[in-house]
C-alpha cells in the first residue's frame, strides 16, 4: 500500500459528460502529480500541484483542469469527454525530505467513455 | 526536453533465468534520477529500483540490479532468478535532480516469465 488513495476505482460515462477524479496524497507529501495511461501505453504527465499551487504542466488538454485543496487532496476534472479520453488516470505524491524525489502512485482510476 | 526510450516492447524469460531490460535516455542535465517501475496485471505502479546519476555505484535491490552507463546514457535492469511474479510491464523513468518534478516515462517493456 503506497498510502495514496484514489476514488473512484472505475468510472463509466458517456461522451460529452464531465467527471471528477479525486486523489489523497501520502501523509506529509506536498506534491501531487496526475498521469494518464492510455491502452498499453506509457504514462504521460498531465499536471503537478505543490502545496496548493500549480507547479508544472504537461500534455494536459484544455478540457481538463485540476486543483489542490488546503488539506492537500487534489481533484482532476475532465469535461466534454471524448472516446479517446478513456484511460487509466494515476495520481502520485511526493515531496517529503526522505526518501528524496520518489513518487508514490495510487491505484489509479479507470475511466471508460462510451 | 528529456526523452526515455525502451527498445524492447516484449520479452520473455524462463523461470530462474536472468533477463536484462534496456533503457536509454536523452538529457542535457548532469544530475538526475533514474527509476524502474513495475506494473503487474493489477495495474499498480510499483517502484523497483532507483539510481542517482552522481553515484557511480550501480544500485541493487535483492534480485534486481541496474547497469548505469552515464556517458552512454544507458540504464538497463537485470532481473536474476526470474520468478512468475515478475511477469509485468516494466517502465524506465527519468527525473531531474532538482526534485519535485514530473517523471518522464518510456513506453515500457512487457516481460513474461515462463514456467
Amino acid at each position: 500500500d503506497s498510502g495514496v488513495t484514489q476514488t473512484p476505482k472505475h468510472l463509466i460515462t458517456a461522451t460529452g459528460q464531465r467527471v471528477t477524479l479525486r486523489c489523497s496524497p501520502r501523509s506529509g507529501d506536498l506534491s501531487v502529480y496526475w498521469y494518464q495511461q492510455s491502452l498499453d501505453q506509457g504514462l504521460q504527465f498531465l499536471i503537478q500541484y505543490y502545496n496548493g499551487e500549480e507547479r508544472a504542466k504537461g500534455n494536459i488538454l484544455e478540457r481538463f483542469s485540476a486543483q489542490q485543496f488546503p488539506d492537500l487532496h487534489s481533484e482532476l476534472n475532465l469535461s466534454s469527454l471524448e472516446l479517446g479520453d478513456s484511460a487509466l488516470y494515476f495520481c502520485a505524491s511526493g515531496g517529503r525530505a526522505e526518501p528524496r524525489n520518489e513518487q508514490f502512485f495510487g491505484p489509479g482510476t479507470r475511466l471508460t467513455v462510451l | 526536453a528529456q526523452t526515455v526510450t525502451q527498445s524492447q516492447p516484449e520479452m520473455s524469460v524462463q523461470e530462474a533465468e536472468t533477463v536484462t531490460l534496456s533503457c536509454t535516455y536523452d538529457t542535457s542535465e548532469n544530475n538526475y534520477y533514474l527509476f524502474w517501475y513495475k506494473q503487474p496485471p493489477s495495474r499498480q505502479m510499483i517502484l523497483v529500483i532507483r539510481q542517482e546519476a552522481y553515484k557511480q555505484q550501480n544500485a541493487t535491490e535483492n534480485r534486481f540490479s541496474v547497469n548505469f552507463q552515464k556517458a552512454a546514457k544507458s540504464f538497463s535492469l537485470k532481473i536474476s532468478d526470474s520468478q512468475l511474479g515478475d511477469t509485468a510491464m516494466y517502465f524506465c523513468a527519468f527525473m531531474k535532480h532538482s526534485g519535485n518534478t514530473p517523471l518522464v516515462f518510456g513506453k515500457g517493456t512487457r516481460l513474461s516469465v515462463i514456467a
